[in-house]
């Protein structure tokens, strides 16, 4: 069974500062990773995934995240922290050739003056 | 272009009362999905669909039913609501497993 793991429910970043959430992922054979954003009652919005290729991804309002296979990881990265990114990050997983988003509990990202 | 549109935003049952939760999306997507948030518990998937007339369990399927008839619609059927079933409901559809996922904005549900 597919499994994706967010060990932080709340992270805390000074603005301008940059800023990781982390993800782990467990999942039989080659994962399909995604990252979504929250926004107080809204809908998700999807940022970016990794299908394959390069272990480094670019997402939408400046977020990246590196896939990491040896230690089944896909962390969410900025490099400099806005008020505005405030909000909640989700962590999915589909293993290749499923129809199953596996999401993870959530990480709640707090950036302060 | 709309994307994908939620009816209603908020609903309020009576325990053993059945409700529709609409969905639809004018995005000619083939797949289709139904959620629910709950704290602490991230997003479940309730049911799925690949096309119309094809339709599959997620994770927490009891308790609802769903069909595709049409490429745009996936309506989620609550045949006799329960207090455990009070949610936050997100419908979501893509263009398939590889793609990103376009969500609704979501059914705030209670369950009296």
């Amino acid at each position: 069974a597919q499994s994706v793991a967010q060990p932080e429910d709340q992270v805390n970043v000074a603005e301008g500062n940059p800023l990781t959430v982390k993800c782990t992922y467990s999942v039989s054979g080659n994962p399909y990773l995604f990252w979504y954003v929250q926004y107080p009652n809204r809908g998700l919005q999807f940022l970016l995934k990794y299908i394959t290729g390069d272990n480094l991804v670019k997402g939408s309002y400046g977020f990246e995240a590196e896939f990491n296979k040896s230690q089944t990881s896909f962390h969410l990265k900025k490099p400099s922290a806005l008020v505005s990114d405030s909000a909640l990050y989700f962590c999915a997983v589909n293993p290749g050739g499923g129809n199953k988003l596996t999401f993870g509990t959530g990480t709640q990202l707090k950036v302060e003056l | 272009n709309a994307g994908v549109t939620q009816t209603p935003k908020f609903q309020v049952l009576k325990t053993g009362q059945s409700m529709t939760l609409q969905c639809a999306q004018d995005m000619n997507h083939e797949y289709m999905s139904w959620y629910r948030q709950d704290p602490g518990m991230g997003l479940r998937l309730i049911h799925y669909s690949v096309g119309a007339g094809i339709t599959d369990q997620g994770e927490v399927p009891n308790g609802y039913n769903v069909s595709r008839s049409t490429t745009e619609d996936f309506p989620l059927r609550l045949l006799s609501a329960a207090p455990s079933q009070t949610s936050v409901y997100f419908c979501a559809s893509s263009y398939g497993r590889k793609e990103k996922l376009f969500f609704g904005s979501g059914t705030q549900l209670s369950v009296l």
